[in-house]
């Protein structure tokens, strides 16, 4: 049973670019959420997908989009990238939304903005 | 409201005990705990509910306190497999069940 799988692993690009990043969920699972993890600081919450839909987002500006395909998997997108959105870009699913659910997470996309 | 975490480092040898603590400002509907090692993805090991309810997993276990809206997690004679960074993520009474992390505690174990 493969867990939650995100690509590519490392990317470096330049500011003002733009980057797509991929996640297929764990089996069984419908619900995508995303997390920015900058060096030694804990996940912050980007937002979260539920049957195609953005359910849920955090305190991150209009540049970072998102969207949900039918098979349950998910992109991160990034416009205008800035240096400080250089970080570990961490994926996690869950059975559902709502409270109390176990999230499992991906090996995270490492992205550098030079 | 980002949860906040104690102490930020621990350095242990093995066999020895931890504990690791999570307060927040806010009240609690629960909290997750987390371990990630350095390179690999965050893994989950427990969620404590409203309640005062303790888990275990292993040699590792944790408690909620709803009143003083804290969490704390005990490494009981730690092993070296328990290095890592521990999370703790909150979700909010009231909120968007949708966990806030903290910023992690560093936990080193040695021989």
């Amino acid at each position: 049973d493969a867990g939650v799988t995100q690509s590519p692993t490392h990317l470096i690009k330049t500011r003002g670019q733009q980057v797509t990043l991929r996640c297929s969920p764990k089996s069984g699972h419908d619900t995508v959420s995303w997390y920015q993890q900058a060096l030694g600081q804990g996940p912050q919450f980007i937002f979260q997908y539920y049957e195609e839909e953005e359910r849920q987002r955090g305190n991150f500006p209009d540049r970072f989009s998102g969207h949900q395909f039918p098979n349950y998997s998910s992109e991160l997108n990034v416009n205008a990238l800035l240096l400080g959105d250089s970080a570990l870009y961490l994926c996690a699913s869950s059975l559902e939304p709502g409270p109390n659910e176990k999230l499992f997470f991906g090996s995270g996309t490492q992205l550098s903005v030079l | 409201q980002q949860p906040v975490q104690s102490p930020q480092a621990v350095i242990l040898r093995e066999g020895e005990d931890a504990v690791i603590n999570c307060s927040s400002s806010k009240a609690l509907y629960s909290v997750h705990w987390y371990r990630q090692k350095h390179g690999e993805a965050p893994v989950f090991l427990m969620i404590l509910l409203k309640g005062g309810e303790q888990k275990g997993h292993d040699k590792i276990s944790a408690s909620f306190n709803e009143k003083k809206q804290q969490s704390s997690l005990y490494l009981t004679a730690s092993q070296l497999s328990y290095s890592g960074t521990y999370f703790c993520g909150t979700e909010m009474s009231g909120g968007s069940y949708i966990p806030t992390f903290g910023r992690g505690t560093s936990l080193i174990v040695h021989p």
